[in-house]
């Protein structure tokens, strides 16, 4: 079964600092990779996905994320946090075959310090 | 608005009462979602509607669950004899098409139920 793993429960940076969320999930094959962004009064929003291809990611709001199939991993990076970055932030997959249907990880809350 | 809209916004019932909650997804996507987000953990997928139809019911967690998009359009959620462990975010979702792989899913604020 697929499954998704954020590590992370809660991240602190300073504003203007470089930012890293893991991100590591597992199936059998190649999945759809997928990060949303989630704030207070905004829903989830579609950061960025991966379907095939090239393996870095560019996505809204200066985000990137990189899969690496032999760590099975697709980490989201910004290279400056903004404070507006707050929030939470959840790892997704899916199968090719039923796109639909998001496995969600348990999400990293992410913090800005001035 | 665009967007996924989800009424009602809040939702506090008791033990044992009928819920309905409503989803107007955007205009001209066929593919209706519905999610549950618990405290602490990310959504997860109840039901995909293609249409009218019901294309993946596998994550309705038992028979007191029940959604319906009589029109293809709108969708209400449907939860009887409501238990305390209903209590979530429920999530509304639509898109283009279903399962094309370009398609990007965009959600509903949610309705928050809580049940006590």
């Amino acid at each position: 079964a697929q499954s998704v793993t954020q590590p992370d429960i809660h991240i602190t940076v300073s504003e203007g600092a470089s930012l890293e969320l893991r991100c590591n999930y597992s199936y059998g094959a190649t999945p759809y990779l997928f990060w949303y962004v989630q704030s207070p009064g905004q829903g989830l929003q579609l950061l960025l996905k991966y379907f095939s291809g090239d393996t870095l990611v560019q996505g809204i709001k200066g985000f990137e994320a990189e899969f690496k199939r032999s760590q099975s991993s697709f980490n989201l990076r910004k290279p400056s946090v903004h404070w507006s970055d707050a929030a939470e932030y959840f790892c997704a997959v899916s199968r090719m075959d039923s796109s639909y249907k998001l496995i969600f990880g348990s999400g990293t809350r992410l913090l800005v310090r001035p | 608005g665009a967007g996924v809209s989800q009424t009602p916004s809040n939702k506090v019932t008791e033990k044992g009462k009928y819920v309905e909650l409503r989803c107007d997804p955007i205009s001209g996507h066929t593919a209706l979602y519905w999610y549950r987000q618990s405290l602490g953990q990310g959504p997860e997928f109840l039901i995909y509607f293609q249409g009218t139809g019901a294309a993946d019911d596998s994550g309705l967690p038992n028979d007191r669950f029940f959604a319906v998009r009589p029109e293809g359009s709108v969708s209400t959620l449907k939860i009887q004899r409501t238990e305390r462990g209903d209590s979530a975010v429920y999530l509304c979702a639509s898109s283009l098409r279903g399962t094309s792989s370009g398609n990007t899913i965009y959600f509903g604020e949610g309705s928050w139920l809580t049940v006590v």
